[in-house]
């Protein structure tokens, strides 16, 4: 089955203690993104990448990394969280040829809580 | 850069009603326009998509929308809604050759009336 997976799903964690949110893709795209989604904003692109030590900032990247080791996978890395920080965030992919080219594909978001 | 503008944050509405969500952007150039969908406590959906062509798309589960390029418009139809259709609806832009700077309106939450 083609999907987007994210790992954890939910975590709580405390100011200044560095963390991994995985991303995972099976469908070979060459895009790669995070977003973080708040109330009222929408969803907000932190980073993308177009394919393999590719990537670029977004609208909000402060306070985030990424890297783009491996096409399937795009880990999101909060070295020194902060409360504002707190959100969901969703990784996405899509291809760049084809017919689903420029659709992305949504994983099932993380909710992070930093206190 | 482009940016989305969704003029209702939430809509109620009853079983049957009809539905128009308002979308506006703005960009100078091509553009692929999108609307998703977000069940409670589920990821984004793809309901339907334009890159070029017919500006009417049909999508799944009975939506459609009309891209109206002289008003910079995507609006988001739907003839008679179900109490399934409750769900936040995002439409998003991208140019119209990269995929890397797609953006997001801010939302519109409808909720059906059983």
């Amino acid at each position: 089955e083609a999907q987007v997976t994210q790992n954890p799903r939910y975590l709580i964690t405390v100011t200044g203690k560095k963390l991994t949110v995985t991303c995972s893709q099976n469908m070979n795209h060459e895009y790669m993104s995070w977003y973080r989604q708040d109330p009222g904003l929408g969803l907000r692109q932190i980073y993308y990448s177009m394919n393999v030590e590719v990537t670029d900032k977004g609208d909000v990247p402060e306070g985030y990394k990424v890297s783009r080791k491996e096409k399937r996978n795009f880990p999101l890395i909060l070295e020194s969280p902060s409360p504002n920080q707190t959100s969901l965030y969703f990784c996405a992919s899509s291809g760049l040829a084809g017919p689903t080219s420029y659709e992305q594909y949504f994983g099932p978001g993380t909710r992070l809580t930093v206190t | 850069a482009q940016s989305v503008s969704q003029h209702n944050h939430h809509v109620i509405l009853s079983e049957a009603a009809s539905l128009e969500l308002g979308c506006n952007y703005s960009y100078g150039g091509t553009v692929n326009l999108f609307w998703y969908v977000q069940y409670p406590g589920q990821h984004l959906q793809l309901l339907l998509k334009y890159f070029s062509g017919d500006p009417l798309v049909k999508g799944i589960k009975g939506f459609e929308a009309e891209f109206i390029k002289s008003k910079f418009s995507f609006n988001l139809r739907k003839p008679s809604v179900q109490w399934s259709d409750t769900a936040e609806y995002f439409c998003a832009v991208s140019p119209g050759d990269y995929n890397n700077d797609m953006r997001f309106g801010a939302g519109t939450r409808l909720t059906v009336k059983p």
